[in-house]
């Protein structure tokens, strides 16, 4: 099976600030990654898929990059509706495994 | 619209069975893989099981493998979970989710469409 990890796990971040967010790949996924957003009790959103595809109506500031093992999820300029959770998904193989999760704060 | 709206959701005691739906809509579900996919109570998303687009292929997590079977009706655009044997540690907010992609390999364009998902509490 294919494992997923996220770092950070949370951090804090002010409105404005660029985020990043590392996911990596227990083997190799080529580019078969995806991100998603999560607000409390609400269902995860699709933000990226392919690693670095932007899904049709999330905004520009979300973007994505990676390949093979180490993926990236970057918000170029947080906004106050940023704070959630974002979780990275592998969809290399037939167990689609999601990382752990990232909480992004308010500082 | 592109829509999902699971049901079936409920308490029920430890050992035994539960069956939930997902109802698609404003897409041809015929053509989609679809999962499932669960996150306990303060937990991160846990992925349960993926039935392919024609219902020939379908594949679970270890945690629920030969206790849930995913099944799909695309006469009536229906997605089921048939939960057996069910335990404390099933106690989650259960989701169905479209793959991005039609056919094979949908998945590569993640999950787009997400329904709002139906809580099981396994409770004695």
């Amino acid at each position: 099976d294919i494992q997923m990890t996220q770092s950070p796990s949370s951090l804090s971040a002010s409105v404005g600030d660029r985020v990043t967010i590392t996911c990596r790949a227990s083997q190799s996924i080529s580019s078969y990654l995806n991100w998603y957003q999560q607000k409390p009790g609400k269902a995860p959103k699709l933000l990226i898929y392919a690693a670095s595809s932007l899904q049709s109506g999330v905004p520009s500031r979300f973007s994505g990059s990676g390949s093979g093992t180490d993926f990236t999820l970057t918000i170029s300029s947080l906004q106050p509706e940023d704070f959630a959770t974002y979780y990275c998904q592998q969809s290399y193989s037939t167990l689609p495994f999601f990382g752990p999760g990232t909480k992004v704060d308010i500082k | 619209q592109v829509q999902l709206v699971e049901s079936g959701g409920g308490v029920v005691q430890p050992g035994r069975s539960l069956r939930l739906s997902c109802a698609a809509s404003g897409f041809t579900f015929s053509s989609y893989g679809m999962h499932w996919v669960r996150q306990a109570p303060g937990k991160g998303l846990e992925w349960v099981a993926v039935i392919s687009y024609d219902g020939s292929n379908k594949y679970y997590a270890d945690s629920v493998k030969g206790r849930f079977t995913i099944s799909r009706d695309n006469s009536k655009n229906t997605l089921y979970l048939q939960m057996n044997s069910l335990r404390a540690e099933d106690t989650a907010v259960y989701y169905c989710a479209k793959e991005g992609f039609e056919g094979d390999g949908g998945n590569s364009g993640g999950m787009d469409v997400w329904g709002q998902g139906t809580t099981v509490t396994v409770s004695s």
